[in-house]
Formats: structure tokens, C-alpha cells, sequence
């Protein structure tokens, strides 16, 4: 069973158009992250978020963190080609130093 | 170094035989992460090291594999008797607290023949 279960497991949407990323689970997080992964490279880290309720924005890409702490949304305004590749989120459990990750969103943006 | 540097880069190896996967963290890091990832999957989690001991090694798969790191640097990930199976990219990620953000290397793609 993952510690960290993501929705949509696939996404495949039009330059232009919006997008969001659920990451859910019934465990509390001192910190969850989100990371991209490109094809034949290691994951980048996008974003860490700490307090329950925080968001955060990186130009088109806004974070949120869940008030309980259990869970994490990524959405993506005005999807761009670019935008395209494995998304992952991570979470580090109250009651553990390991992080742990989703089985990751697929996303592909098509011109 | 600038970033996690990982060599090398791709193995293939005959069923049966040692592999040794090394990773070069970032200078300063005191924390150290192997993980697996298998094709269209998200990280397993192997192996945590802080500075040169490893207080987790509950992700690793088999008494196949062991990890090793000195001068609280580089680490090898060493399988031995490889299988099918252990066909998959191995991913290391090194953190300043193991808190904070993880950097990654590239990885090793490793495929066992």
C-alpha cells in the first residue's frame, strides 16, 4: 500500500488549458514535497511546504498543503509543452525521518 | 561537487554477477538516499545513510544488496548476483539535513541480461 496515493495517474490536456494534481493519504506529514522528473534524469525539487494551509506559488505552478497535513494539491495554470514530464510528491511522516513517494503523475501538454 | 554525480550513468550486466553503483553527493550533505525506480514507477525507497552510518536499511530487497558509505561522501551500492528483476534505474539524492529538499543525480539505468 502507498504511503502517499496520487490522482490522476495520467494527464494529458492542451497548451492553455489548466490542470491540478492530487496527493492524498490517511498519514500526517511534517513536510511534503513536490518534485518533476524528465525522462533519463533524476527528480527536480519544485516546491517544499511545511505548515498546514500553506500555499505556495512558483510562476504558473501553485502549491497547497492541506490543513490536517494529509494531504497536497499541485495545479498548473495555463499548461504550457514545457509543463510536460512525471510529477511526484513526497512526504515526510510525523513519525519518521524517511521520505517517502507517490507513484507519481504523468503529465504530457500537447500543442 | 555542484550537484549528485552517479557512475556510471548505464550497466548491463549477465544474470549472476556483482554490480557496484556509485554516488557522489553534494559536498557538505550529511544525509544520503538510495532509491529505486523501476520503468513507469514512482521511488522505493533502499537505503538512508547520516554521515557514514545507516540507521534504515529496512528498504533494501534482499541480502543481495548492501550500501556502504565513507568520509561521510561517497556511497556504492553493491548487488550482488544480480537477477531480472534488479533491471531498474537506481536513483541517489543526497540532503544538508535530511529535512530539507533532496537533490538528485541522474542515476544508473541498470539492466541485467
Amino acid at each position: 500500500t502507498q504511503l502517499l496515493e496520487q490522482s490522476p495517474q495520467f494527464l494529458s490536456i492542451q497548451e492553455g488549458e489548466n490542470l491540478t494534481v492530487y496527493c492524498n493519504s490517511s498519514s500526517v506529514f511534517s513536510s511534503l514535497q513536490w518534485y518533476r522528473q524528465e525522462p533519463g534524469e533524476g527528480p527536480v525539487l519544485l516546491v517544499t511546504v511545511v505548515t498546514g494551509g500553506e500555499v505556495k506559488k512558483l510562476k504558473r505552478l501553485t502549491f497547497q498543503f492541506g490543513d490536517a497535513r494529509k494531504d497536497s494539491s499541485l495545479h498548473i495554470t495555463a499548461a504550457q509543452p514545457g509543463d510536460t514530464g512525471l510529477y511526484l510528491c513526497a512526504g515526510t511522516p510525523t513519525n519518521d525521518y524517511k521520505l517517502s513517494f507517490g507513484a507519481g503523475t504523468t503529465v504530457t501538454v500537447r500543442a | 561537487g555542484a550537484g549528485v554525480s552517479q557512475s556510471p550513468s548505464n550497466k548491463v550486466t549477465e544474470k549472476g554477477k556483482d554490480v557496484e553503483l556509485r554516488c557522489d553527493p553534494i559536498s557538505g550533505h550529511t544525509a544520503l538516499y538510495w532509491y529505486r525506480q523501476r520503468l513507469g514507477q514512482g521511488l522505493e525507497f533502499l537505503i538512508y545513510f547520516q554521515g557514514n552510518s545507516a540507521p534504515d536499511k529496512s528498504g533494501l530487497p534482499s541480502d543481495r544488496f548492501s550500501a556502504e558509505r565513507t568520509g561521510e561522501s561517497v556511497s556504492t551500492l553493491t548487488i550482488q548476483r544480480t537477477q531480472q528483476e534488479d533491471s531498474a534505474v537506481y536513483l541517489c539524492a543526497s540532503s544538508l539535513t535530511g529535512t530539507d529538499g533532496y537533490t538528485f543525480g541522474s542515476g544508473t539505468r541498470l539492466t541485467v541480461v
